[in-house]
């Protein structure tokens, strides 16, 4: 079964960039999808964008276009979700979930990481 | 864009009860509607997908039914470990949506 491990909280100044990293252990990597789901302090969730990493190219909700830069590295099986710019209202949990894409309507998210705490603080 | 919503916002609720929640869709979705629950301090967890199917592991009491625009989740005995937030999603050919949550809470 596949397990997702984020890495640990960041705390980041306003305007400087994070880079969480979601590395996958067991199952299969590459031929399914890996998006990033945010939850501010007592929110819900939020998708952000996700890759699938045998193709490559990563897909963002409009909110976070120009912002967030989604990669996945297949030989370390291991996705990467870089937020630039940060502000206050970035103070979050950043989550990872895999999706599968083989067949259209098949994606659901599941496992999740963990979750990344990441606070914006000056 | 397709928005989801939830009813109700909170739920209040006893340990054996049964509790169905439920969410809509502003547009037909057909059957791509998943499930999740959250614990304070977990990540989501998936209890059901397209509709109705039930994720591996997860316990019979939980059921999904619905189709097009109005979903819902039902609980037949709500267990102690069952109190938490639920979320529903639409998902199809990366469209992701989730709906506001529904808490339940110990009565």
């Amino acid at each position: 079964q596949v397990q997702l491990v984020q890495s640990g909280a960041e705390v980041k100044k306003p305007g400087s960039s994070v880079k969480v990293s979601c590395k996958a252990s067991g199952g299969t990597f590459s031929s399914y999808g890996i998006s990033w789901v945010r939850q501010a302090p007592g929110q819900g969730l939020e998708w952000m964008g996700g890759i699938i990493p045998i193709f490559g190219t990563a897909k963002y909700t409009q909110k976070f276009q120009g912002r967030v830069t989604i990669t996945a590295d297949e030989s370390t099986r291991t996705a990467y979700m870089e937020l630039s710019s940060l502000r206050s209202e970035d103070t979050a949990v950043y989550y990872c979930a895999r999706f599968g894409v083989a067949v259209e309507g098949e994606n659901w998210f599941d496992p999740w990481g963990q979750g990344t705490l990441v606070t914006v603080s000056s | 864009e397709i928005v989801m919503t939830q009813s109700p916002a909170t739920l209040s609720v006893s340990p054996g009860e049964r509790v169905t929640l439920s969410c809509r869709a502003s547009q037909s979705v057909n059957s791509n509607l998943a499930w999740y629950q959250q614990k304070p301090g977990q990540a989501p967890r998936l209890l059901i997908y397209g509709a109705s199917t039930r994720a591996t592991g997860i316990p019979a009491r939980f059921s999904g039914s619905g189709s097009g625009t109005e979903f819902s989740l039902t609980i037949s005995s709500l267990q102690s470990e069952d109190f938490a937030v639920y979320y529903c999603q639409h998902y199809n050919n990366w469209l992701f949506t989730f709906g506001p949550g529904t808490k339940v809470d110990i009565k």
